[in-house]
């Protein structure tokens, strides 16, 4: 079973700032594999990107995924009010799927 | 506009049943494969289960299998989940979710339904 993590817990940063968040799996995922989700206070989760890379549907160009193999990472170029939130990757499986225990983006 | 409105959550207390109902509209619901994902309050996204388009398909999370049972009702653009044997460790958040497998990644969420396992 591949089990995702996540880094850092948290991170406090000022609006306009970039974020870097990491998501790492205990083995070697497919790259069409891996998802990250976005869920503000009192939200559903909202799908951000897929295929490690591709944004989905409306999500602005300041979010960016990449990464291969075990290590992937979404960025975050300018901080919005909005962007304050949870963060979760996601491991696409036939069968069942996987989280991410989640980073917290926090205003500083 | 797709959406998806889970209702049937409510206290129960421990040992006891609950069946979550999530609708669906705005897309062919027999064309998508279906979830059920879970958050404890305070907590991290859980997946639950799922069930395949056809219903002929269900897997579970280990925290959940044998308890619950997932189930599907086309006809009526309908997700379930039969929760038995409730403990606490079940409150939580409970989203129904589509997964769009061109994507590999669920694409519309409904907005939740609670369920608070408590005596």
């Amino acid at each position: 079973e591949i089990v995702l993590t996540q880094s850092p817990g948290t991170l406090s940063l000022s609006p306009g700032e970039r974020a870097t968040l990491s998501c790492r799996a205990s083995q070697t995922i497919g790259t069409n594999y891996l998802a990250w989700y976005q869920q503000r206070p009192g939200q559903a989760p909202r799908l951000l990107i897929y295929g490690a890379s591709r944004r989905a549907t409306g999500i602005p160009d300041r979010f960016t995924g990449s990464g291969s193999g075990t290590e992937f990472t979404l960025t975050i170029s300018r901080l919005e009010p909005a962007d304050f939130a949870m963060y979760y990757c996601q491991k696409y499986g036939s069968s069942s799927e996987t989280f991410g225990p989640g980073t917290k983006v926090e205003v500083k | 506009e797709v959406q998806l409105v889970e209702s049937g959550g409510a206290v129960v207390p421990p040992g006891g049943s609950l069946r979550l109902s999530c609708e669906a509209s705005g897309f062919t619901f027999d064309d998508y494969a279906m979830h059920w994902v879970r958050q404890a309050p305070g907590k991290g996204l859980e997946w639950v289960s799922l069930i395949s388009w056809d219903g002929s398909d269900t897997y579970y999370g280990d925290t959940v299998k044998g308890r619950f049972t997932i189930s599907r009702d086309n006809s009526k653009n309908s997700l379930y989940l039969q929760m038995n044997s409730l403990i606490p460790e079940d409150t939580a958040f409970y989203f129904c979710a589509r997964i769009n497998t061109a994507l590999r990644a669920f694409d519309f969420w409904g907005q939740g339904t609670v369920v608070a396992v408590s005596s």
